[in-house]
């Protein structure tokens, strides 16, 4: 299948600092990405979609001034968290697909954050 | 509305069968899928089954779909140690191309 590059895979910050992910496509054209996060032992949830050169489009009470999410090429997308607290301490995975919407949708490792 | 659930545990003897159900509510719901997360590592997809069929078999996966009870299953034949994971069940609403709604996992353990 094709390959989602997730970076960093692990990260550590202080509280009140922001942190950058990244979501690379390595072999394809993603038009879309998508962000999930992840409680422990809880599932994924959908975070926000996002297409390339437009604004991302945030799930319900997911706040978009403080997960900051840019699309501004077709190989990355990247989630910015800012002003990081404790409790957005989780497992950030993204997803990236190409222009058809009904082609499989393939996952990055995830990032898994902690803030201190 | 949308949700979809999972059994949180499931343990298996190596080389016996394991069988992880799922069920979900969304009726229109046209593909439902199988992934399988190891410890600290995203999502691999294993397997789909379109909204239209009961069953699908690839290799040592069976997967069963029962749209009447909406309810979805994984068989793993010959379940290896390589095996134990995490297990998701999802759906993908008809409409909702762009979302799928997760289950939250089913944890396999295979013990010797």
């Amino acid at each position: 299948g094709a390959v989602v590059s997730q970076h960093p895979s692990w990260v550590i910050c202080k509280s009140g600092t922001s942190v950058k992910i990244e979501c690379r496509s390595l072999d394809f054209q993603a038009t879309t990405m998508f962000w999930y996060r992840q409680f422990p032992k809880q599932s994924l949830m959908l975070m926000a979609t996002s297409n390339e050169g437009s604004k991302a489009t945030y799930e319900q009470g997911v706040e978009k001034d403080k997960f900051l999410i840019n699309h501004a090429s077709l190989t990355l997308s990247t989630l910015t968290v800012t002003s990081a607290h404790p409790e957005d301490s989780s497992f950030y995975i993204c997803s990236a697909r190409d222009q058809n919407p009904y082609t499989e949708a393939f996952f990055g490792q995830g990032t898994r954050l902690t803030v201190v | 509305g949308e949700d979809v659930e999972q059994s949180l545990f499931l343990s298996v003897r190596e080389g016996d069968s394991s069988v992880i159900n799922c069920t979900y509510t969304d009726s229109s719901s046209t593909y439902l899928y199988w992934y399988k997360q190891e410890p600290g590592a995203g999502l691999q997809l294993l397997t789909y089954i379109f909204s239209n069929m009961d069953m699908k078999q690839d290799q040592r996966l069976t997967v069963l779909l029962n749209k009447k009870d909406k309810h979805l299953s994984l068989r793993i034949a010959d379940t290896q140690t390589g095996d134990s994971a995490i297990y998701f069940c999802a759906e993908r609403p008809s409409g909702g191309y762009n979302k799928l709604i997760f289950g939250a996992g089913t944890r396999l353990a295979v013990h010797p």
